[in-house]
């Protein structure tokens, strides 16, 4: 069956643009997460979704990060007036329920000149 | 704080030599351990979940054991097809996992 797809796959801006990622679960997967994954590390927590609802925004870094889940699917995660250290790979997951094994999606390489 | 760490940061081995990677965890609770691969450019594949110490899930090459306070990822005469990153993580009961660095294994011919 059909994996998480994320797109873009790369996704080049500069530094101060507006971006937006895409998270297209996979189906009946009610729990939705996105993580960031910096070079040679482990992905770190961004946001938790159950449903429609933002479960635990916790892992946002600051206020120009906000990701929405209107219909309790797809998910958008997006990025306000973007800095360089925003550049990283962003993965999103999905699992059957919280504490269910969260399948990942392939990523979204942000490159921020 | 909940914290996942890894070793070793890297292993190099050569084809059929076998070795262990170790995951430490320090959590409140554990209500399950993964264990995942990721290969360059691509997003984490699943592997196992250890649910208990004491519990043990092999798959081909691959088997993963539990302790208290470790995980094992054990790989047995490996292959260079078996070259990627290995990660852990942690289901503290939490709304998240905890994931440590990873491991990058390269097999060599």
């Amino acid at each position: 069956g059909a994996g998480v797809s994320q797109t873009p796959s790369n996704k080049v801006t500069e530094k101060g643009k507006y971006v937006e990622l895409r998270c297209d679960p996979i189906s009946g997967h009610t729990a939705l997460y996105w993580y960031r994954q910096s070079l040679g590390q482990g992905p770190e927590f961004l946001i938790y979704f159950q449903g429609t609802g933002a479960a635990d925004d916790s892992g946002l870094p600051n206020d120009r990060f906000f990701a929405v889940r209107p219909e309790g699917s797809v998910s958008t995660l997006k990025i306000q007036r973007t800095e360089r250290g925003d550049s990283a790979v962003y993965l999103c997951a999905s699992s059957i329920g919280q504490g269910e094994t969260q399948y990942f999606g392939p990523g979204t390489r942000l490159l921020v000149l | 704080e909940d914290q996942v760490t890894q070793s070793p940061e890297a292993l190099r081995l050569q084809e059929g030599e076998s070795s262990s990677l170790n995951c430490s965890y320090t959590v409140s609770g554990l209500r399950g351990l993964f264990w995942y691969r990721q290969d360059p450019g691509k997003g984490p594949e699943f592997l196992f979940t250890l649910y208990s110490a004491g519990e043990e899930k092999e798959k081909e090459r691959l088997k993963a054991t539990l302790t208290k306070k470790e995980s094992f990822l054990h790989i047995t005469a490996p292959k260079p097809e078996d070259s990627a990153t290995y990660l852990c993580a942690a289901d503290n009961y939490g709304q998240n996992f905890v994931f440590g660095p990873g491991t990058r294994l390269s097999v060599l011919p």
